[in-house]
């Protein structure tokens, strides 16, 4: 089936701005992780779903970050009033369950704050 | 929290060598440990992962080994090819499941 779905692929946004990201999981996958990559560095751990709810939130940068899931499939990942130091690429990852399983990770967004 | 350092940063070798990239990480509480290949504009891929309760896992030309004693596990690739070139990424978890600790990546170029 299909894998993991980002959109959109870039996103270009004014400083101060609000931006929406999207996540479409694997069907049927359980957890749901959202990591941010900066440019030549590997992926940082943003938070992470169980279904809808979210058990690690510990990530997040600062509170201008917000994520949600609310039927346990789709998520979401919100920024509030961008700054330029947001840029970067946003990955999603989902697994079958928590415990053993393999992450599968989306293309990414690319957000660039000017 | 868990911190992972890889290395090198950059690696080059001529078609047919062999590639070996190393990480070591921090927590012994972490059991799974994947390495990501991540070609320009892409997903991160998975190549192939080890769990703390074996030492080494081959897949084809592409192998890991681990030392638990010494925190460190390594990516060792054989007769490389061009298409082996990308950015390949070592990562940490005390679970599959859970959250992935990476470390900073490797760009592999592999010179026909």
């Amino acid at each position: 089936g299909a894998g993991v779905s980002q959109s959109p692929r870039y996103k270009v946004a004014k400083r101060g701005q609000d931006v929406a990201l999207r996540c479409d999981p694997i069907s049927g996958h359980v957890s749901l992780f959202w990591y941010q990559q900066a440019l030549g560095q590997g992926p940082e751990f943003l938070t992470y779903f169980q279904n809808e709810a979210q058990l690690d939130k510990s990530g997040l940068p600062s509170d201008r970050f917000f994520a949600e899931r609310p039927e346990g499939s789709v998520s979401t990942l919100k920024i509030q009033r961008t700054q330029q130091e947001d840029s970067a690429v946003y990955l999603c990852a989902s697994s079958l369950s928590s415990g053993r399983n393999i992450q599968y990770f989306g293309a990414g967004t690319r957000l660039s704050v000017l | 929290g868990e911190n992972v350092e890889q290395h090198p940063s950059t690696l080059s070798v001529q078609e047919g060598d062999s590639a070996v990239i190393k990480c070591t990480y921090s927590d012994s509480a972490s059991n799974y440990f994947p390495w990501y290949k991540q070609e320009l504009g892409k997903r991160p891929q998975l190549i192939i992962d080890i769990r703390s309760n074996v030492g080494e896992k081959k897949d084809q030309r592409i192998a890991v080994t681990l030392n638990k004693t010494a925190k460190h596990f390594s990516l060792h690739i054989t007769e490389t090819q061009p298409e082996d070139s990308a950015v390949y990424f070592c990562a940490a978890s005390n679970n599959a499941g859970n959250m992935l600790t990476f470390g900073g990546g490797t760009r592999l170029m592999v010179k026909p």
